[in-house]
């Protein structure tokens, strides 16, 4: 089982469409979460943390259930440039290293 | 200010020949990381240095891989000598220590794509 489990999805969303991608870690002693974004053929970038209480950025609402080891990631009113791949990622538990899911892939179309 | 740079960004060595990576991390960010994503499947962690003293190298491969980082500010990872499942994307990262508890962001630079054939 991996460690960290997304939907690898591709997800074809028009532009304005809300789209929801969930997360889920095995190991509960994980301490950290993020959302990273990848666009094809670039780095990973931070997209958000993941409080325990859910925060907001703009578009985009991240809530983690700790009892579940869940992790999601709402992006509401999609827009082209929100193309890419997501990668759910979790730290602690052991060290300062991340760990990374596989990704799910967005693609918002007009 | 600059970010993490990686060189080379694209290297096609044959199996058995020896490559170098580097990496130069943010100014003044002690703690670096290097991860590998091969075709298919999610980046893993190969280690993390925090200035010259590697913390973590739990996730290297086997003793093929060397990295090294003198004097705590840019770092190599050499493969010697490489195999075809070498292949993939290696980023590297770079993080500031930080006062609290709370993690600091770690930013990527834009990989090095290794292809042995």
């Amino acid at each position: 089982r991996k460690e960290v489990e997304q939907d690898p999805g591709p997800f074809n969303v028009p532009e304005g469409a809300t789209v929801a991608f969930n997360c889920t870690y095995s190991n509960s002693a994980s301490q950290s979460f993020f959302w990273y974004r990848q666009d094809c053929r670039k780095e990973p970038k931070l997209l958000m943390s993941v409080y325990s209480s859910g925060n907001e950025d703009g578009r985009f609402t991240a809530q983690l259930n700790r009892a579940s080891q869940y992790i999601s990631l709402l992006i509401r009113d999609s827009k082209l440039s929100d193309s890419a791949t997501y990668l759910c990622v979790v730290k602690g538990g052991g060290g300062n290293k991340l760990t990374f899911g596989t990704g799910t892939q967005l693609k918002v179309e007009l | 200010e600059a970010g993490v740079t990686q060189f080379p960004s694209h290297s096609v060595i044959e199996k058995g020949q020896t490559v170098t990576l580097r990496c130069d991390p943010i100014s003044g960010h002690d703690n670096l990381y290097w991860y590998r994503r091969v075709m298919g499947k999610e980046i893993k962690f190969l280690l993390h240095f925090v200035k010259e003293s590697k913390q973590d190298e739990s996730g290297m491969p086997n003793n093929r891989f060397l990295a090294e980082r003198t004097g705590g500010t840019y770092s190599t990872l050499k493969v010697q000598p490489a195999e075809l499942e070498d292949s993939g994307v290696y980023f590297c990262a770079s993080s500031p220590i930080t006062g609290d508890n709370w993690p600091a962001e770690a930013f990527f630079g834009q990989g090095t794509r290794l292809t042995v054939v």
